[in-house]
């Protein structure tokens, strides 16, 4: 069992539609960090949180810590946030991070 | 700034070939990371460093080694390339002191062994 695990694998929606994708972690940690992946391949750090929420334009992160959840939503999503997102768990103590294998999300026109 | 480079962005090698990545910050960050992303999996840590002449193995350190003699230049070298070492690799850094920080990637380098 990946001790960070992302839901769905796979997202298709339609343009404006809003957007939530799932990570659980089972490790302790220090921030949650949720990156994004373009289609090019290149990987962009979105957020990194350690509680409550954070929003930068029309992306929101959330955490909960008792619960070991976080979520990345996106709101009236446009085809450019067609990426693959990823979560990662930083540990305790030094900056290992653990990844997700990643959310791949297509928005249509 | 630049931030993070690597070179270079594709390579082939064949089985036995040696090889070194390169991968430069102009952040002056003191930590820097090596990962390697296979298709299904989440990126896995092959080395780190916390600061020049400071390395330390990852998850997935066989068959790879690392040099960190500056803080801006992190090397990862690949001695007898084998097939299961067909990757894409990712160079990150960022600025730790005592929180944790965002990681800066480079656009990662696809190499192919055959």
């Amino acid at each position: 069992k990946n001790e960070v695990e992302q839901s769905p694998q796979n997202l298709t929606a339609q343009e404006g539609e809003f957007i939530t994708i799932n990570c659980s972690y089972s490790v302790g940690i220090s921030a949650l960090h949720w990156l994004q992946q373009h289609p090019g391949g290149g990987i962009v750090s979105l957020f990194m949180l350690s509680s409550g929420k954070k929003k930068h334009g029309r992306l929101i992160a959330t955490i909960n810590i008792q619960e070991k959840h976080s979520s990345l939503h996106i709101t009236a999503s446009h085809p450019r946030d067609s990426a693959v997102y990823i979560c990662a768990a930083g540990n305790f103590g030094n900056e290992k991070l653990t990844f997700g294998t990643g959310t791949r999300l297509t928005i249509i026109p | 700034n630049a931030g993070v480079t690597q070179t270079p962005k594709f390579r082939i090698l064949k089985i036995g070939q040696s090889m070194t990545l390169q991968c430069t910050q102009d952040m002056n960050h003191n930590y820097m990371y090596w990962y390697r992303q296979d298709p299904g999996m989440g990126l896995k840590l092959i080395y780190y460093s916390v600061g020049a002449g400071i390395t330390d193995k990852g998850e997935v350190p066989n068959g790879y080694n690392v040099s960190r003699s500056t803080t801006e230049d992190f090397p990862l070298r690949l001695e007898l390339a084998a097939p299961s070492q067909t990757s894409v690799y990712f160079c990150a850094s960022s600025y730790v002191q005592g929180d944790n920080q965002p990681q800066h990637f480079g656009d990662g380098t696809r190499l192919s062994i055959l």
